[in-house]
């Protein structure tokens, strides 16, 4: 199994559309997890941290599920803008250590009018 | 602009040849990472300083490449000896905690080795 894993997409929505992208990850120890954006041949930024209990920012909602260590994040009423890959990012801990981050592939998000 | 900057931003050079890419990381961030993505995958983790010490080295970082953080502030990721297959997008990170912590990206050096 791999370390994250993605759908690739790419998903291709209409303006307005409601797009959900799903993540599993292979490590129970994981403590800590994120999602990132990448607009074409730019650096990843930062989207949101994704936290136990879910949380919302605006159009964009992130779910943690600890037990079937899977990460959802929602985006409702698509935007243009938000055209990109969304990387799906954990913290992995292996014995002592403080863990590094592991990135999924991303899944290419395409926003049409 | 407070981020993190990196240079160069592209670089062309030949196989066998050395190249050396800096970092400055956000100022009151004292962990800075090092990763490397090429085209279709999401970054591979390099390695880790907090402060001047390296914490971490992944494997794909074999004997060619080394990094340096001498006064706990800028970086420096050098390749030596490079092959084709090392082109590709080098990403500098920082953040204000351990590897757990949010992490913020610079705009990357693109290596191109022909």
């Amino acid at each position: 199994r791999k370390e994250v894993e993605q759908d690739p997409g790419p998903f291709n929505v209409p303006e307005g559309a409601t797009v959900a992208f799903n993540c599993t990850y292979s490590n129970s120890a994981s403590q800590s997890f994120f999602w990132y954006r990448q607009d074409c041949r730019k650096e990843p930024k930062l989207l949101m941290s994704v936290y136990s209990s879910g949380n919302e920012d605006g159009r964009f909602t992130a779910q943690l599920n600890r037990a079937s260590q899977y990460i959802s994040l929602l985006i409702r009423d698509s935007k243009l803008s938000d055209s990109a890959t969304y990387l799906c990012v954990v913290n992995m801990r292996y014995g002592g250590s403080q863990g590094n981050l592991i990135f999924g592939k991303g899944t290419k998000l395409s926003v049409k009018p | 602009d407070t981020g993190v900057s990196q240079d160069p931003r592209h670089k062309i050079t030949k196989r066998g040849q050395n190249v050396t890419f800096r970092c400055d990381p956000i100022s009151e961030h004292n962990r800075l990472y090092w990763y490397r993505q090429t085209l279709g995958q999401g970054p591979e983790f390099l390695t880790y300083f907090q402060n001047e010490a390296q914490l971490e080295k992944s494997r794909l970082l074999s004997d060619r490449f080394s990094a340096e953080r001498p006064k706990g502030s800028f970086s420096t990721l050098e390749i030596q000896r490079t092959e084709q297959g090392d082109s590709a997008m080098y990403l500098c990170a920082s953040s204000l905690g351990p590897p757990n912590y949010e992490q913020y990206f610079g705009p990357g050096t693109r290596l191109t080795v022909t």
